[in-house]
């Protein structure tokens, strides 16, 4: 399979303790993304890397949230000392970009891991 | 700032009839990007289609078709004979060229369900 894989699907923590969460994208993507969605709503934007670069981070991310993306391939999301208002599920998404005029091509996301903090 | 607005909170049909989902977006950009997607319960979100704000074309692609109109900052999805399997969540998205690109705002949704 070559889409979009995070791991793991579900996660239950109990509040305080520190979770983290895995995206393999698309190999050939050097963009990804982290939103965040809660019930009933829309994907949230949380931050996004251009290979290994994190060129944007939302103001959603507070200092408890980190993600990194070492090599320009895998990417991981921490949320330290979980909060109940954390529980969501956590979306990755890939994209392609090659330069040029076409910079908004369409993200592949992936099942997420869908996190609750009890 | 950009906003993607979707007032149809949930849509219930009987299959084979026609329906639109309705999107309004805001945006202070001239270059910008729509799009549609999918969300079944298994929870994947699934690309349907990419608009750049240049392009009014409108666009079908079997029984899917989008109205693009700038003028109204509307870019509505209609499903011509529906079917059991388009029970989904539907979201639009904007993405601005001015942030970079790669910042994509979604709209809150329309869950449409198809009865057969």
């Amino acid at each position: 399979d070559t889409g979009v894989s995070q791991n793991p699907r579900h996660k239950i923590t109990k509040r305080g303790q520190n979770v983290t969460f895995r995206c393999d994208p698309i190999s050939e993507h050097n963009r990804l993304y982290w939103y965040r969605q809660t019930l009933g709503q829309g994907p949230e934007f949380l931050t996004y890397f251009q290979n290994e670069a994190q060129l944007e981070k939302s103001r959603l991310l507070s200092d408890r949230f980190s993600a990194e993306r070492p090599k320009g391939s895998f990417s991981t999301l921490e949320i330290q000392r979980t909060e109940q208002g954390d529980s969501a599920m956590y979306l990755c998404a890939s994209s392609p970009y090659t330069g040029g005029q076409i910079m908004n091509t369409e993200a592949f996301f992936g099942q997420g891991t869908r996190l609750t903090v009890v | 700032a950009q906003k993607v607005t979707q007032a149809q909170t949930e849509i219930s049909v009987v299959e084979k009839e026609d329906v639109t989902l309705d999107c309004v977006y805001e945006t202070r950009d001239t270059t910008y990007y729509l799009f549609w997607y999918k969300q079944p319960p298994s929870g994947e979100l699934v690309f349907l289609i990419r608009r750049n704000s240049f392009d009014e074309q409108n666009e079908i692609s079997g029984r899917y078709s989008w109205n693009f109109q700038k003028s109204t900052s509307s870019f509505n999805f209609t499903i011509t004979a529906s079917q059991v399997v388009d029970s989904a969540v539907y979201f639009c998205a904007l993405s601005e060229v001015g942030s970079g690109g790669f910042k994509t705002i979604f709209g809150a949704g329309t869950r449409l369900f198809v009865k057969a």
